[in-house]
């Protein structure tokens, strides 16, 4: 199977652009969740997404929302960038089929660089 | 709030030898997963080992095995027969049976193979 594929692998934007990031998950997974790496805070967790429908979110703005297709596939939005949304973003998927927890995969992520 | 911690920054080890990378964590749930996760320089996060806290048995993968000590809430990895490939950064994750996909990783230790 394949993996977890992200893409754009690599991303320059300024302050104030917005941005849509795109994760299409292991084939058979419905559940993607999304987390932001950044040195001074470590992983954080974005959101997760099953049958496209938010689950959970994590503890961030308004400026960061994301969707699910029926096919699976994600994408994660960040409006109104700013300098600290720079980060590597990571996309995972899970064999989720109810309430239980199942191991992620992750994608090789993201790096999102604000200027 | 649920928390995992991982009280060493760096770790170094001798190649062939053992090495054991410790983690705590905080929880009121009795259903949950444990998962060590390794990151190496090219960042795709990769997984290593899992551990169900309903499982007394300690998991083992290879190489790999941990220690998990649910009263203690304590769950180190011992890479055992260390090889230059394990360098990288490892972060132990944890998730509740009840929260779907949301993990809640450490702080990472970094881990150096000296040849």
């Amino acid at each position: 199977k394949a993996g977890v594929t992200q893409t754009p692998r690599y991303l320059i934007k300024t302050r104030g652009q917005q941005v849509t990031l795109s994760c299409s998950p292991i084939s058979g997974h419905r559940s993607v969740s999304w987390y932001q790496q950044t040195p001074g805070q470590g992983l954080q967790f974005l959101f997760e997404y099953f049958s496209e429908t938010q689950r959970n979110k994590g503890n961030f703005p308004g400026r960061f929302s994301g969707r699910q297709f029926s096919n699976s596939r994600s994408e994660m939005n960040v409006s109104t960038l700013e300098l600290g949304d720079s980060a590597l973003y990571l996309c995972a998927s899970s064999a989720l089929t109810s309430g239980g927890a199942r191991e992620q995969f992750f994608g090789p992520g993201t790096r999102l660089t604000v200027l | 709030a649920q928390t995992v911690t991982q009280s060493q920054p760096e770790m170094s080890v001798q190649e062939a030898e053992t090495v054991t990378l410790s983690c705590t964590y905080d929880t009121s749930e009795s259903d949950y997963y444990l998962f060590w996760y390794k990151q190496p320089p090219s960042r795709q996060m990769i997984l290593v080992i899992r551990q169900e806290a309903y499982k007394q048995q300690n998991a083992t993968e290879n190489r790999f095995s941990v220690n998990f000590q649910k009263a203690a809430k304590s769950f180190s990895l011992k890479i055992s027969d260390s090889q230059l490939g394990d360098a990288a950064m490892y972060f132990c994750a944890y998730v509740p049976e009840t929260s779907g996909s949301r993990l809640t990783f450490g702080e990472g230790t970094q881990l150096t193979v000296n040849p």
